[in-house]
């Protein structure tokens, strides 16, 4: 079957850095999302990995090992708007998109 | 970014009534729109799938018959939730894509609510 696991919850400091995995079992693999959503509003686009490697884009990054099966989404500088849930989701060979659960980060002062 | 527009934000209809919500992709054509589920505190559930000028696909477990999917053009899809019952309150969220190793984007989500 397929699959998306990731933490149900996350906590961590506003001015830290907080890492946030996902690993993924899909029939064939096209690319992987990361959204984010705020409490009571659609989710947003946040990166798209497709190819082995790490994507910078300003205090958030994604990476992808396509051997591993394993994504994860790196926060810098956290700020308290930070607060959220992440969704990972990946495509398959159908090119449908297969979502986790979402992991919500909770930001302390 | 491109732009979805969902509309409307927010409804309350009385149960048995019919509510439709439009999901408009305002600066790309998608030739796949994808309609969400989304109690409280609960992840995302794709309810149908439909591509522009085809029947939508439905998820296990959705009620075709109950929730309309029309997708008639490549920038307009509509749900029309028919004969609507309190458990069907819910946020509901559609996402256009205009190919199919791109990402995503979302509208801004409709709470309804039925009383």
């Amino acid at each position: 079957g397929q699959n998306i696991d990731q933490p149900t919850e996350m906590t961590a400091t506003e001015g830290a850095i907080v890492q946030i995995n996902c690993t993924y079992q899909t029939s064939g693999f096209n690319g992987l999302f990361w959204y984010q959503q705020h409490a009571g509003e659609a989710p947003t686009f946040l990166s798209y990995n497709v190819l082995d490697g790490l994507e910078e884009k300003g205090r958030f990054s994604s990476f992808l090992s396509r051997s591993k099966g394993y994504s994860y989404l790196l926060l810098k500088e956290l700020q308290m708007k930070d607060s959220a849930s992440y969704l990972c989701a990946a495509l398959d060979s159908n090119y449908q998109l297969i979502w986790g659960a979402g992991t919500k980060l909770i930001i302390k002062p | 970014g491109a732009v979805v527009s969902q509309h409307p934000s927010w409804v309350i209809c009385k149960s048995g009534t019919s509510v439709k919500i439009e999901c408009r992709s305002l600066d790309f054509q998608a030739t796949t729109m994808f309609w969400y589920r989304q109690f409280p505190k609960q992840s995302l559930m794709l309810m149908a799938t439909s591509n522009e000028g085809s029947k939508a696909t439905y998820e296990q477990g959705v009620e075709k018959d109950k929730f309309l999917i029309n997708h008639a053009s490549l920038t307009l899809s509509t749900l029309t939730v028919t004969s609507a019952h309190p458990e069907d309150s819910s946020f509901y969220i559609c996402s256009a894509r205009a190919q199919s190793d791109t990402e995503a984007f979302f509208g801004q989500g409709t709470r309804l609510t039925v009383v």
